[in-house]
């Protein structure tokens, strides 16, 4: 079975910092990985995903994650954020398989509060 | 907008009574799925159909749930006798080919 840790449950950050939010996963087999935003008020968002090729993918907003498969961890970076992504972030993960029901198991979420 | 609709937003409902919500799927998306989102947490998996069959439903939908995609577009999900461990956020995607999956603003859910 899948399963996501996501190490970090609550992250408060002043404006320009830097952010990196963990994310590991447990799986034996190929993956596809994927981080959601989810901004105040509104529905999961799709940032950025990992299918294969290049392990640097680059999301919308300036975000950007590194899957390293030999840590299984698929983390989450921001060079300088802004008071605009304060917001609840999801890493998932489904089986890489075409054709299969690719059901997505989700982290518990990491909430993060950018402070002016 | 062509994203997900989902339909109604929020629902408050007496213990024992039953429930049922609407999820509309971008266009042409034949995989469709439904998750579980309660405080605190992640969603998580219920179950899912490509086109209008079911193919897979996860250990958390108990047998006062189900749901339907009869003619593999718009998807209800009932819930029958709710119960308080009930509430929670019930979301809906869809996607193309099942890798990337695109959500709805979800229903809200408290049963009283």
């Amino acid at each position: 079975a899948q399963s996501v840790s996501q190490h970090n449950h609550h992250v408060i950050l002043s404006e320009a910092a830097s952010l990196e939010l963990g994310c590991n996963y447990s799986y034996g087999g190929t993956v596809n990985l994927f981080w959601y935003v989810q901004y105040p008020g509104q529905h999961l968002q799709l940032l950025l995903k990992y299918f294969s090729g290049d392990p640097l993918v680059k999301g919308i907003k300036g975000f950007e994650a590194e899957f390293i498969k030999s840590k299984f961890s698929f983390n989450l970076r921001k060079p300088s954020v802004q008071w605009s992504d304060t917001a609840e972030y999801f890493c998932a993960v489904n089986a890489g398989l075409t054709g299969g029901g690719n059901k997505l198991t989700f982290g518990t979420g990491t909430q993060l509060k950018v402070e002016l | 907008d062509t994203g997900v609709s989902q339909d109604p937003r929020h629902k408050i409902t007496k213990r024992g009574q039953n429930v049922t919500f609407r999820c509309d799927p971008i266009s042409e998306h034949n995989r469709l799925y439904w998750y579980r989102q309660t405080l605190g947490q992640g969603p998580e998996f219920l179950t899912y159909f490509q086109n209008e069959a079911q193919l897979e439903k996860s250990r958390l939908l108990s047998d006062r749930f189900s749901a339907e995609r009869p003619k593999g577009s718009f998807s209800t999900l009932e819930i029958q006798r709710t119960e308080q461990g009930d509430s929670a956020m019930y979301l809906c995607a869809s996607s193309p080919t099942g890798e990337t999956q695109y959500f709805g603003p979800g229903t809200r859910l408290l049963v009283l």
